[in-house]
């Protein structure tokens, strides 16, 4: 079946640093790849919408200039989070529609700035 | 718009015992509907989908649940319960059919007793 890698699976970085996450689709074409972003004991929050070879479309209140996406072929879909700060700590997870109403979600992102 | 609510946020049964997990849904259409379920520090796995076909859906594992547009409900039941069960469970609806964005409710967090 479809299967979206993402990596890392999960990341330490300092306080400032930038942080990149990849979602690859290993066989299908993504062209459109979703971002979201879930908080210890809560329920998954979308991000944005990141569609191949155009802007990421972002939820109110995603800073777009802290999460940058970018989606420049149709298998990779990447989110950088810029200047992370303690806040940011969070499991990022993508998912990638793959047909008739199947979505496949990468394994996830475990993020701890420090 | 659509919206989710799953009914508990935490659940806890014996194993060999059935589980029930609610569900209730608002949604402007037709909507598709899905339940997925997290382990701990891991991606998130189908478990079954709802799109307007038979309203008794069966999943992986054993789970099913039953579309009821009269109750806008999408309850996930098993009739016995297994200790690899334990897991969060998220009830989610489809935005804008079968390419939109993915709608979660909180979770219900499901503990089995030995």
């Amino acid at each position: 079946g479809a299967v979206v890698s993402q990596h890392p699976s999960w990341v330490i970085c300092k306080s400032g640093t930038s942080v990149k996450i990849e979602c690859r689709s290993l066989d299908f074409q993504a062209t459109t790849m979703f971002w979201y972003r879930q908080f210890p004991k809560q329920s998954l929050m979308l991000m944005a919408t990141s569609n191949e070879g155009s802007k990421a479309t972002y939820e109110q209140g995603v800073e777009k200039d802290k999460f940058l996406i970018n989606h420049a072929s149709l298998t990779l879909s990447t989110l950088t989070v810029t200047s992370a700060h303690p806040e940011d700590s969070s499991f990022y997870i993508c998912s990638a529609p793959t047909g008739e109403y199947g979505y496949t979600f990468g394994s996830g992102t475990r993020l701890t700035v420090v | 718009a659509q919206s989710v609510t799953q009914l508990d946020s935490h659940v806890s049964v014996s194993e060999g015992t059935p589980v029930l997990l609610r569900c209730n849904y608002s949604s402007s259409y037709s909507p598709s509907l899905f339940w997925y379920v997290q382990h701990p520090n891991k991606g998130l796995q189908l478990l079954l989908k709802y799109t307007s076909a038979a309203t008794l859906v069966k999943g992986i594992n054993g789970f099913e649940a039953e579309f009821k547009k009269s109750e806008t409900s999408f309850h996930l039941t098993k009739p016995s319960a297994h200790m690899s069960d334990a897991a969060e469970y998220f009830c989610v609806v489809s935005d804008r059919g079968s390419q939109g964005n993915l709608i979660f409710g909180k979770g219900t967090k499901l503990s089995v007793k030995p």
